[in-house]
């Protein structure tokens, strides 16, 4: 069974919907949380950042993570055509310093179109 | 703004060919990763690099090895390409945020084995 499970997709929705992306964890000593989004032939760039439980909002965008259900969320709020690609979610232990700490293990990435 | 550059976006080998992959960041991160990505499979670390000279094995090393004899560049090789080795290659550098650090990713290089 993998650490991260993600729903790689494909996701479809028209423009102006609310999205919601989701992944679960089997490792309870992930703390921190990201999302990256990739779009196609480009590499994965940091979207969002969390730490431990509770909401972060930046812009149309807000991150989720309920650690005693071991499951994380992002939401995109009035979607765009420009926000078509593929999300996906990270995690670490944490604890910089620690070469195998800050290691991220990663979601397989959901695909996300947006239709104008 | 980081930059992490790779050598080539796309490459096309043989079978049995020797194949390096750079790759060079220029914000002086001292971690620096490789991993591959396949649909349905995600991304999945090869190796990661914490200092010069130093190397660890992520979770898929076989069939490659690593260099990194300055603190910029992070080298992926393959010494015998195999058909199975075709992916996307991915190399990222680490920096810090807050408690932990994430990382800065490259644009990747299409590497197709014949």
């Amino acid at each position: 069974q993998k650490e991260v499970e993600q729903d790689p997709g494909p996701l479809s929705v028209p423009e102006g919907a609310i999205v919601s992306l989701n992944c679960t964890y089997s490792n309870s000593a992930f703390q921190y949380f990201m999302w990256y989004r990739q779009y196609s032939r480009k590499g994965p760039e940091l979207l969002m950042y969390t730490y431990s439980s509770g909401n972060k909002e930046d812009g149309r965008f807000t991150a989720q993570v309920d650690k005693s259900s071991k499951y994380i969320s992002l939401f995109i709020r009035d979607s765009q055509p420009s926000d078509s690609a593929t999300y996906l979610c990270a995690m670490s232990r944490g604890a910089r310093g620690e070469t195998s700490g800050s290691r991220l293990t990663f979601g397989e990435g959901t695909q996300l179109t947006v239709n104008p | 703004d980081v930059k992490v550059t790779q050598s080539s976006r796309y490459l096309v080998k043989r079978t049995g060919e020797k194949v390096f992959l750079e790759c060079v960041q220029d914000m002086d991160h001292e971690n620096m990763f490789w991993y591959r990505q396949d649909p349905g499979l995600g991304l999945r670390l090869i190796y990661f690099s914490y200092d010069v000279k130093m190397k660890e094995k992520g979770d898929i090393p076989e069939g490659y090895s690593v260099s990194r004899e300055k603190k910029e560049r992070f080298s992926l090789i393959l010494e015998s390409a195999s058909t199975n080795q075709t992916s996307m290659y991915l190399c990222a550098s680490s920096f810090p945020l807050a408690g932990t650090d994430t990382q800065y990713f490259g644009p990747g290089t299409r590497l197709t084995v014949l």
